[in-house]
């Protein structure tokens, strides 16, 4: 089974910061990784899909980018809104995996 | 609009029996694949089982292979997950989840998740 890394944890930036989400694959799965968010008491939203590509209604703040192993999740601008623990997913292959998540938090 | 309404969860025994099912609808239903993804209480999203539109596969993650079963009625617009020999550690909010799709070079793509249900809360524990 592919597993899915990522990195941070959790982090605390200020509004307006720009932040980076880190996800690794423990093999190459070309650019099928999908990213969510997921606030507490929420449903899951997806927010990219294809590594870059954004759903539907999703603001252009958000960003993904790679491609293999190495993935990236972009807030280009952070805002209280999007307080929310954020998962990276591999749908390289059954069984599709998600990586252990990522609290962000506003300082 | 898409709407994912998932029913079933409750408390149950182990070793015990459950079926949830997902009533969908804003959709054509029989043209995507489904799946069931969970959250424990402080955990992150586990990926359960996932079916294709005709039911002509299935996909089952290690830790519920051999109990868990998925199923789908396209005539009725519901997604089901039949749970056998339920332990501790299937304790769960239970989310049902519609198939995303694009075509690349590969062709048809799915495998990521586009709408979920509101989730169902299953509860093993004597």
């Amino acid at each position: 089974d592919i597993q899915m890394t990522q990195s941070p944890s959790s982090l605390s930036a200020s509004v307006g910061d720009r932040i980076t989400i880190t996800c690794r694959a423990s093999q190459g799965i070309s650019n099928y990784l999908a990213w969510y968010q997921h606030k507490p008491g929420k449903v899951p939203n997806l927010l990219i899909y294809a590594a870059s590509t954004l759903h539907s209604g999703v603001p252009s703040r958000f960003s993904g980018s790679g491609s293999g192993t190495d993935f990236t999740l972009t807030i280009s601008s952070l805002q209280p809104e999007d307080v929310a623990t954020y998962y990276c997913q591999n749908y390289d292959s059954a069984p599709r995996t998600f990586g252990q998540g990522t609290k962000v938090e506003i300082k | 609009e898409v709407q994912l309404v998932a029913s079933g969860g409750s408390l149950v025994q182990p070793g015990g029996s459950l079926r949830l099912s997902c009533a969908a609808s804003g959709f054509t239903f029989r043209s995507y694949a489904m799946a069931w993804v969970r959250q424990a209480p402080g955990k992150g999203l586990e990926w359960v089982s996932e079916i294709s539109s005709s039911s002509g596969y299935t996909y089952y993650a290690d830790s519920v292979k051999g109990r868990f079963t998925i199923s789908r009625d396209n005539s009725k617009n519901t997604l089901y997950l039949e749970m056998n020999s339920l332990r501790a550690e299937d304790t769960a909010v239970y989310y049902c989840s519609k198939g995303g799709v694009y075509y690349d070079t590969r062709g048809y793509m799915s495998g990521f998740f586009d709408f979920w249900g509101q989730g169902t809360l299953v509860t093993v524990s004597s």
